[in-house]
C-alpha cells in the first residue's frame, strides 16, 4: 500500500513569490493534515481538511491556505513568501477526523527554501 | 490546553546500550499516544502508538507503556544500534483536538559504535 507521497520533494522560491504544496494521502483516508516544521521551532500545525472542508487552523497568517480535492488530495498555497517560511511542510493523513483520535501517517515532506 | 513534554537532548549512547527517552503529556481530552521517528532529511515515521491506559506499543525493539496516573508514555529499548541514530517526537491526539496532534520538541539520538 502507498503511503503519503508530497511533491516536490524540494522548492526553491524568492521572496514575495507563492509556493504550492502538493499531497495525497493514502488511499481510503479523507483528512489530511498540514505541519511546517521550521529549524529550531518543532512542528507546528497548519492546517485540517476532512471530507474536502477545511476543519481547523493552526496560528498562522492568512497567506497560508489550501484546499482539499474530491479525491482527497491536497494542495497548500503560500502566498507572498518571506524568508522565515523556509521550512520542511509535512502531510499527514488519517482515516478519520472529527472526533477521532486516528493515527496521523506522514509523508516525506516539501523543503521549501525562500531567499 | 494540550501539551507534550520531551526530555531534552541530545542524547549520546554507545551501541548496545539501554535507551529511555522520557515524555510526559497534558490533555483536555483522552489522549493517544504516539512515538514518531525522523531520521536526517525524511518525514516522520510512526514508531509506536497506545490507544488506552496500561496499553504497551512496541515495534523494532522499541517499547512505551501509556501510565495515565503519572501522564507518561517513555520510550525505551533495551540494545541501541547505530542505525537508531534519529529524532524521536512523543505526540498525543484526542477527539477535542480538532484534529490537530501535538508534538513534543523531539529529542535526538546518536548511536556511536
Amino acid at each position: 500500500e502507498a503511503g503519503v507521497t508530497q511533491s516536490p520533494t524540494h522548492l526553491i522560491k524568492t521572496r514575495g513569490q507563492q509556493a504550492t504544496l502538493r499531497c495525497s494521502p493514502i488511499s481510503g483516508h479523507t483528512s489530511v493534515y498540514w505541519y511546517q516544521q521550521a529549524l529550531g521551532l518543532g512542528l507546528q500545525f497548519l492546517l485540517w481538511y476532512d471530507e474536502g472542508e477545511e476543519r481547523n487552523r493552526g496560528n498562522f497568517p492568512p497567506r497560508f491556505s489550501g484546499r482539499q480535492f474530491p479525491n482527497y488530495s491536497s494542495e497548500l498555497n503560500v502566498n507572498a513568501l518571506e524568508l522565515e517560511d523556509s521550512a520542511l511542510y509535512l502531510c499527514a493523513s488519517s482515516l478519520a477526523g472529527l472526533g477521532s483520535t486516528d493515527t496521523q501517517y506522514f509523508g516525506p515532506g516539501t523543503r521549501l527554501t525562500v531567499l | 490546553g494540550d501539551s507534550v513534554t520531551q526530555m531534552e537532548g541530545p542524547v549520546t549512547l554507545s551501541e548496545e546500550a539501554f535507551l529511555t527517552i522520557n515524555c510526559t503529556y497534558t490533555a483536555t481530552g483522552y489522549p493517544s499516544l504516539f512515538w514518531y521517528v525522523q531520521y536526517p532529511g525524511e518525514g516522520l515515521q510512526l514508531l509506536l502508538k497506545a490507544t488506552k491506559a496500561d496499553d504497551k506499543g512496541s515495534n523494532k525493539g522499541f517499547e512505551a507503556t501509556y501510565r495515565k496516573e503519572t501522564t507518561s508514555f517513555h520510550l525505551e529499548k533495551g540494545s541501541v544500534q547505530v542505525s537508531d541514530s534519529a529524532v524521536y517526537f512523543c505526540a498525543l491526539n484526542t477527539n477535542t483536538n480538532a484534529g490537530k496532534s501535538t508534538f513534543g520538541d523531539g529529542t535526538t539520538l546518536t548511536v556511536k559504535p
